[in-house]
């Protein structure tokens, strides 16, 4: 079955800080791949994604992540992260091998940004 | 453009009893997806519904169950109640190709006391 591990349960960075939160997932075949953030008191809203073409993949809010598939990891960076950027943050895997989207998610990150 | 939406917002229930959450898709979607969120977990896949049928079922127990409707809105089913299905219940919508995007929406937190 698939899987999806996240390292780091928990990050504290301060303002302006560079942010790097790892994704790690296990199938070996063709995935889609997805960064989606929680804010505070706020739905899972979709951060970035990837399908296919360049693995460099800009989402909103100045996030970028990294789709390197020999090491079947999906790496979500911000260069200087901001006090809103405080969330919860899954990485997800749809494995297209059933004939369903099936998301798999990881377990999270808490990111909390300090003044 | 409403996104998807989902009620009731809150709900507390005893075990035993049974519940039933409601979702409505995203304008333009006719998929629906249900995940269940336990408290600093993940969201753990139940079932997605496609054309009114399960189109794929997660690691759950029969106790779950589902309904789409003709205008794509669905209904989660729980029934027998345990201590242990209390989270946050999630549905998602997305357009029918599998290289869609899933839309969450705001959830149902489930209470069973």
């Amino acid at each position: 079955a698939q899987s999806v591990s996240q390292h780091n349960h928990h990050v504290i960075l301060s303002e302006a800080a560079s942010l790097e939160l790892g994704c790690n997932y296990s199938y070996g075949g063709t995935v889609n791949l997805f960064w989606y953030v929680q804010y505070p008191g706020q739905h899972l809203q979709l951060l970035l994604k990837y399908f296919s073409g360049d693995p460099l993949v800009k989402g909103i809010k100045g996030f970028e992540a990294e789709f390197i598939k020999s090491k079947f990891s999906f790496n979500l960076r911000k260069p200087s992260v901001q006090w809103s950027d405080t969330a919860e943050y899954f990485c997800a895997v749809n494995d297209l091998a059933g004939t369903a989207s099936k998301l798999t998610f990881g377990t999270g990150t808490r990111l909390q940004v300090t003044l | 453009d409403a996104g998807v939406t989902q009620s009731p917002t809150h709900l507390i229930k005893t075990r035993g009893q049974q519940v039933t959450l409601r979702c409505s898709p995203k304008s333009g979607h006719d998929t629906v997806s249900w995940y269940q969120q336990a408290l600093g977990q993940g969201p753990q896949f139940i079932f997605q519904y496609y054309e009114e049928e399960e189109r794929q079922r997660g690691n759950f127990p029969d106790r779950f169950s589902g309904h789409q409707f003709p205008n794509y809105s669905s209904e989660l089913n729980v029934n027998a109640l345990l201590l242990g299905d209390s989270a946050l219940y999630l549905c998602a919508s997305s357009s029918p190709t599998l290289t869609d995007t899933q839309y969450f929406g705001p959830g149902t937190r489930l209470t069973v006391l």
